[in-house]
């Protein structure tokens, strides 16, 4: 099946720590997104890729890093420097239809 | 700066209704507006696209009209049940072409 995967569903971290949450597509789509989500509020976008070795930050990257060597992939790294950063995480990509298609999320909390 | 608001406030309604959403832009000059539906702990789904040149656009139970005078994007459900309960975020693409969420509304259908 056609999809975007992401891993782990619930992830923990601890203070100083950096974590990473995996986002996999095998859709061919060339775009692709970060966005956090907190309680009651709506997705605000972390960073975005367009194409393969080059991204873009978004409203709110820092504390956050990024890679995108291959086009499958658009892993997030939350570093030490985020220090709030307890939210339900969210990848996405895009084709040439311009909708999105999400994955199922990553629930990131603070130990 | 760029905003996308939508109704704060849940939107409660009975089963066989029609449910009304709102989404009210400033700052964007879009060349189309999107919906999303989003259920609790999963990533939002896409439903409906509308371009800057239709003033509506039509899908099963769902219409959506787009006026790019007043800045507004109207979504309805008509003949409403149970299970269309859920979030529905209102999306448009800023100048970087990524996607950018309003906060979305909830809805609760009652049998």
């Amino acid at each position: 099946d056609g999809g975007i995967t992401q891993s782990p569903k619930y992830l923990f971290r601890k203070e100083g720590q950096n974590v990473t949450l995996s986002c996999e597509q095998n859709l061919n789509h060339d775009a692709m997104y970060w966005y956090r989500q907190d309680p009651g509020q709506g997705l605000r976008l972390i960073y975005y890729s367009q194409i393969v070795n080059d991204f873009q930050k978004g409203d709110i990257a820092e504390g956050y890093s990024v890679s995108r060597e291959k086009k499958e992939s658009f892993p997030l790294t939350v570093t030490s420097a985020q220090k709030n950063p307890t939210a339900f995480y969210l990848c996405a990509s895009t084709g040439y239809t311009e909708k999105l298609f999400f994955g199922s999320g990553t629930q990131l909390s603070v130990l | 700066s760029q905003k996308i608001e939508q109704n704060s406030e849940a939107l409660n309604i009975q089963e066989g209704k029609t449910a009304t959403l709102t989404c009210n832009y400033t700052n964007y000059s879009p060349a189309y507006l999107q919906w999303y539906r989003q259920d609790p702990g999963r990533g939002p789904v896409f439903l409906l696209l509308i371009r800057e040149n239709e003033k509506e656009k039509r899908k099963e139970r769902l219409k959506v009209t787009f006026d790019t005078t007043l800045k507004q994007s109207l979504f309805h459900i008509t003949a409403s049940q149970p299970a269309d309960s859920a979030t529905y975020l209102c999306a448009l693409v800023d100048s970087g072409y990524a996607l950018n969420f309003g906060k979305g509304t909830s809805l609760l259908v009652t049998p």
